[in-house]
């Protein structure tokens, strides 16, 4: 049981390429989360997915793109990357229902843009 | 609108001996707490959560949680230090709707040996 895997691991870019991120779950989960870790700001959402076919803004979405065409896919496009967008990048996935159900997170991409 | 506060970014401890991470809470309606735990490169684990169910609430590791109504508070404690506790820890809170939530900014454990 593989969970929530992120490919790839690690990545370095030029500024101004692109590439996508892919994050591939196999619990069935509903909801799907996209964010960037950076020293001392927590975890920051990008975009979410309520669900197959759906996308929604996050708190800093500015220069990037989603897409959930499969329930178990959730990708993280960036079109033309900066070194602002260096950073480690975490999905997670959460089941309906309450409050109180958890999120479950890969283990991350960790991306330089030079 | 909510909120969470983790009131220091670095604690340090000798094994052996207690730990306290702090975090407090904004909300506008009964929210639904975790702790979450990140060892270094590696993804976040739930350490536990609070549901209303009770207000202490005791997780994985040894560790537990007291939520705190009138303090709007959700402090992490543990009796006795691991070396192997050493990492990053993150208070967070859903906000309403369920679908997103709010990280504190961290707190990361020293333990000395």
């Amino acid at each position: 049981n593989a969970g929530v895997t992120q490919t790839p691991k690690f990545r370095v870019l030029k500024t101004g390429q692109s590439m996508t991120l892919l994050c591939a779950q196999d619990m069935n989960h509903e909801y799907m989360y996209w964010y960037r870790q950076d020293p001392g700001m927590g975890l920051r959402l990008i975009h979410y997915s309520v669900g197959e076919g759906t996308t929604a803004k996050g708190e800093v979405p500015d220069g990037y793109n989603v897409s959930r065409l499969k329930k178990q896919n959730f990708l993280l496009g960036l079109e033309s990357a900066a070194p602002s967008q260096t950073s480690v990048y975490f999905c997670a996935t959460r089941t309906t229902g309450g409050l109180d159900q958890p999120q479950h997170f890969g283990d991350g991409t960790r991306l330089s843009i030079l | 609108a909510q909120s969470v506060t983790q009131l220091d970014s670095h604690v340090s401890v000798s094994e052996g001996t207690p730990v306290l991470l702090r975090c407090n809470y904004s909300s506008s309606y009964s929210p639904s707490l975790f702790w979450y735990v990140q060892h270094p490169n590696k993804g976040l684990q739930l350490l536990l959560k609070y549901t209303s169910a009770a207000t202490l609430v005791k997780g994985i590791n040894g560790f537990e949680a007291e939520f705190k109504k009138s303090e709007t508070s959700f402090h992490l404690t543990k009796p006795s230090a691991h070396m192997s506790d050493a990492a990053e820890y993150f208070c967070v809170v859903t906000s309403f709707g369920g679908f997103k939530t709010i990280f504190g900014a961290g707190t990361r454990l020293f333990v000395k040996a």
